[in-house]
């Protein structure tokens, strides 16, 4: 149980385009997800939490305006990175929080999306 | 301000042998969980094991186990009987409470685990 998804895997655009990466939990509900991204040999930073039917929580220096989210569903956030450039290009990995009423609420993550921007 | 630290970058362990990976962190909370994630060659974030920070026994999952010292804010992770598979980069995560019943991760630099065969 817990899974949680990323699509796509990989995607290669031209600078000033937009690309749109979703995350779904694909056996739980998540009411919130998080954001994060990882350059290479680094470690996560988170970008944004994610609430469904909310606006997003965004850290201080992510711009709102450049990385838009979405949170239309309990099972679904997407990511969108808009006007992208090259210094966009990175790792970018979703989590999902499962709320297990028991134990420790646990955040689960996605496989990543690798971008690359031309 | 939150911080994780692990201060060891690389490790390498011989196959079968046991293995200690430090993380120590920096909080005001008196309620927080603590986590370790592998991260394989392909990049998936696994989780390893957790820890409430309001329990004092020590969370152990097979051959993995932490040693928790609140008082010392430590939080080492012991792999026992290392195995190919647990070559990877291990995080260390501090999880603070955000509002809402949700919690944000804050993540070490990551330690480079190479098991040797």
């Amino acid at each position: 149980g817990a899974v949680v998804s990323q699509h796509p895997s990989w995607v290669i655009c031209k600078s000033g385009t937009s690309v749109k990466i979703e995350c779904r939990s694909l056996d739980f509900q998540a009411t919130t997800m998080f954001w994060y991204r990882q350059f290479p040999k680094q470690s996560l930073m988170l970008m944004a939490t994610s609430n469904e039917g909310s606006k997003a929580t965004y850290e201080q220096g992510v711009e709102k305006d450049k990385f838009l989210i979405n949170h239309a569903s309990l099972t679904l956030s997407t990511l969108t990175v808009t006007s992208a450039h090259p210094e966009d290009s990175s790792f970018y990995i979703c989590s999902a929080l499962f709320v297990s009423g028991r134990s420790t609420d646990t955040q689960y993550f996605g496989p990543g999306t690798r971008l690359t921007v031309l | 301000a939150q911080t994780v630290t692990q201060s060891q970058p690389e490790m390498s362990v011989q196959e079968a042998e046991t293995v200690t990976l430090s993380c120590t962190y920096d909080t005001s909370e008196n309620n927080y969980y603590l986590f370790w994630y592998k991260q394989p060659p392909s990049r998936q974030m696994i989780l390893v094991i957790r820890q409430e920070a309001y329990k004092q026994q020590n969370a152990t999952e097979n051959r993995f186990s932490v040693n928790f010292q609140k008082a010392a804010k430590s939080f080492s992770l012991k792999i026992s009987d290392s195995q190919l598979g647990d070559t990877a980069m291990y995080f260390c995560a501090l999880g603070e409470h955000s509002g809402a019943g949700s919690y944000q991760l804050t993540f070490g630099k990551g330690t480079k685990l190479s098991v040797i065969p």
